[in-house]
């Protein structure tokens, strides 16, 4: 099906663990995003993809990691979860000069 | 910084009546503003979008008004639905920045039937 999934849906980790939350999009945009939603934070943005292999930072960066080593996929890392890190992380794709079109979300648990 | 905020953070509307949410941004350079809609438990949705060569644009019972001289956004929605219900994001982009999307906090809208 052509769109943006995220998956998992739901997670829940222990403090310490490694977790990986995965993005995949078939429109071949150049653009990706994770964002994570807290309450009274809107969404704030943790890294962004302009292409393949390129990767930046955004407002909410640290405890996180990126790659994109394929257009279609851009997987978030949470290396060594903290329990500061339960939220809800929305992926994003657009082209330049577009709007972003979202996932629907992983609510992560971090206990 | 930059930084996009809303001015209201709930706002609540008989249904028929007609509902303005502002935003207020920060970052002169932005080029490029979009409202999202986000129902509970879902993704934030594309509504509208503006770029700053424009002042207004109409949709399907939406307008989004931009006023480059105070940094204001609004999105004016025409006889509001209780469907309408949901939270409202502006966002900002700045293309030169790699197309880096900015959200600004969300303003809660309530319609009464």
């Amino acid at each position: 099906d052509a769109g943006i999934t995220q998956s998992p849906r739901y997670k829940i980790t222990e403090t310490g663990r490694q977790v990986t939350l995965m993005c995949h999009q078939t429109w071949s945009h150049s653009y990706m995003f994770w964002y994570r939603q807290d309450l009274g934070h809107g969404l704030r943005l943790i890294y962004y993809s302009a292409a393949a292999d390129i990767t930046d930072k955004g407002e909410v960066p640290d405890g996180y990691v990126v790659s994109r080593s394929k257009t279609e996929n851009f997987p978030l890392t949470l290396e060594s979860a903290t329990r500061s890190q339960t939220s809800v992380y929305f992926c994003a794709s657009s082209e330049l000069g577009g709007e972003a079109f979202f996932g629907q979300g992983t609510r992560l648990t971090v206990v | 910084g930059e930084s996009v905020g809303l001015h209201l953070p709930t706002l609540s509307v008989q249904e028929g009546d007609n509902s303005i949410i502002n935003c207020a941004y920060s970052n002169s350079a932005s080029d490029y503003f979009i409202w999202y809609k986000q129902e509970s438990g879902k993704g934030p949705q594309f509504i509208i979008d503006i770029r700053s060569n424009m002042d207004k644009r109409q949709g399907q019972r939406v307008t989004v008004l931009l006023n480059k001289t105070v940094k204001h956004l609004s999105l004016q929605i025409a006889a509001t639905q209780p469907g309408d219900s949901a939270v409202y994001f502006c966002a900002e982009k700045v293309n030169n920045q790699g197309g880096k999307l900015i959200f600004g906090q969300g303003t809660e809208l309530s319609v009464k039937p």
